[in-house]
């Protein structure tokens, strides 16, 4: 079992609509937890971080965190074209004292106008 | 407040040669990692500096290396380069060492190698 999966898509929502990513990890112990986003040909940004079981809202996007079940989600509403990319979710490592990570391999996100 | 520095942006070298790239962290961070991604493997954690220190290391061979310098400035070096180590290599930024801490991402150094 990977340290942390995601499905790889591609996913397609029309303009407007709810966009779900959605990622498991493997490390019942990890405590954090973070969404990149990347463009085709660019970097990853980050875009959410999650510590605590539940929602935490930033504009169009909420993340949920459930460490009972091992899963955490990204949801963007009102989805745009330009949300269309591939979606990383990134776990620190268990013996991570700083910047080193787990990542998916992504889901690759298009919203079509 | 400038983010993450990588140069070069693009290398194209042949096998068997040596290349380093540099990494600038956003000022004030003092952890520096470095990660390969490829299309087959995604993004795979090479090592990680803080204070000058390497603290941890990858599962890549002996050819991949790294510093760090005392203004958090790093590099990572790769010898004897082989087709495979063609990929897009990305320097993440932290401002600590603490777990949970968020990391930023650099533009990345393309490299191919032919």
């Amino acid at each position: 079992q990977k340290e942390v999966e995601q499905n790889s898509g591609p996913l397609s929502v029309p303009e407007g609509a709810i966009a779900s990513l959605n990622c498991t990890y493997s490390d019942r112990g990890s405590q954090s937890f973070f969404w990149y986003r990347q463009y085709s040909g660019k970097s990853p940004e980050l875009i959410m971080s999650i510590y605590s079981n539940g929602d935490k809202e930033d504009g169009r996007f909420t993340a949920q965190l459930n460490k009972a079940s091992q899963y955490v989600s990204l949801l963007i509403r009102d989805s745009q074209p330009s949300d269309s990319a591939t979606y990383l979710c990134a776990v620190p490592t268990p013996a991570n004292t700083g910047n080193q990570f787990y990542f998916g391999t992504g889901t690759s996100l298009t919203v079509i106008p | 407040k400038a983010g993450v520095t990588q140069t070069p942006r693009y290398l194209i070298k042949t096998r068997g040669q040596q290349v380093t790239l540099s990494c600038s962290p956003i000022s004030g961070h003092r952890s520096v990692s470095w990660y390969q991604q490829t299309p087959g493997q995604g993004l795979q954690f090479l090592f990680e500096y803080f204070s000058e220190t390497q603290r941890n290391k990858g599962n890549f061979p002996g050819r991949f290396s790294g510093r760090q310098f005392s203004n958090s400035r790093s590099e990572m070096n790769v010898s004897t380069l082989e087709l495979g180590d063609s990929a897009l290599y990305l320097c993440a930024s932290s401002f600590s060492v603490t777990y949970g801490t968020e990391a930023f991402f650099g533009q990345g150094t393309r490299l191919t190698v032919v």
